[in-house]
C-alpha cells in the first residue's frame, strides 16, 4: 500500500514557540492531503484539508493563523503550529488519497510545556 | 449529534470469541464508509472498506444499512492481535475527507 511518512514522530517545545510538522507521500503524488487532530482517548478531528498550490481548508473552528498549513509540492506538506500553548498538545496526523483509500502517516505527538 | 456515533467499550472477550461493533452516521448523502484499526499511540490503519452489499475479509465481516445509516463490523474467532481500537470512519460532505466515530475499544484475554 501507499506510504505516508510524518516528521518529526515527537517534539516537545516550549509555550510561544512554533514547531512545524512535515507529511509526505513517499511513493505516491497527494495533490489533497489531509490533517487532523487527536486528543486523549477522543476520536481524531480533521482539523484542515490541504490542496497543493492553493490556500487550506480549514474546519470551523480551527484557526488559519495558528496552524499554517504549506502544501508547496505534490508530495509535501506541513503544518506549523504557531504560538505553541500547553492546550495545543496533541497527536496530530497527517493523511493522502491514492484512490478511494485515505493513508494516515504515523503521527506527531506534540507536548507544549 | 455527532456525525459518527460509536459504542466505546471496551469490549472484553476471550480468544475465540465472536464480537460485533456497532455504528450509525448522521449525514445520509456519505458514500464512503470504512472500519479501521487503531493501536495505541498509533496511526490508524485501514483495515476494510464497507460496501453497500456487505463484505467480509477473513474473519471480518462488515455490514451497510444505508436506510438506517449503520453500519456493522464483526469479527469472529478473535486472536490476541485483535486488541485494538476499532474505529468507525465516513467520508464527509467534502468528499475525501473522513469523519471518525471515537472508537471502540477491544480486548481480547487468553
Amino acid at each position: 500500500g501507499a506510504v505516508v511518512s510524518q516528521h518529526p514522530s515527537w517534539v516537545i517545545c516550549k509555550s510561544g514557540t512554533s514547531v512545524k510538522i512535515e507529511c509526505r507521500s513517499l511513493d505516491f503524488q497527494a495533490t489533497t492531503m489531509f490533517w487532523y487532530r487527536q486528543f486523549p482517548k477522543q476520536s481524531l478531528m480533521l482539523m484542515a484539508t490541504s490542496n497543493e498550490g492553493s490556500k487550506a481548508t480549514y474546519e470551523q473552528g480551527v484557526e488559519k493563523d495558528k496552524f499554517l498549513i504549506n502544501h508547496a509540492s505534490l508530495t509535501l506538506s506541513t503544518l506549523t503550529v504557531t504560538s505553541a500553548h500547553p492546550e495545543d498538545s496533541s497527536f496530530y496526523i497527517c493523511s493522502a488519497t491514492q484512490g478511494r483509500e485515505q493513508y494516515f502517516g504515523p503521527g506527531t505527538r506534540l507536548t507544549v510545556t | 449529534r455527532k456525525e459518527v456515533e460509536q459504542d466505546p467499550g471496551p469490549f472484553n472477550v476471550p480468544e475465540g470469541a465472536t464480537v460485533a461493533f456497532n455504528c450509525t452516521y448522521s449525514n445520509s448523502a456519505s458514500q464512503s464508509f470504512f472500519w479501521y484499526r487503531q493501536d495505541c499511540r498509533k496511526e490508524p490503519k485501514l483495515l476494510m472498506s464497507v460496501y453497500s452489499s456487505g463484505n467480509e475479509d477473513g474473519r471480518f465481516t462488515a455490514q451497510l444499512n444505508r436506510a438506517s445509516q449503520y453500519i456493522s463490523l464483526l469479527i469472529r474467532d478473535s486472536k490476541l492481535s485483535d486488541s485494538a481500537t476499532y474505529l468507525c470512519v465516513v467520508n464527509s460532505n467534502s468528499g475525501y475527507a473522513l469523519n471518525f466515530g471515537k472508537g471502540t475499544s477491544l480486548l481480547v484475554t487468553p
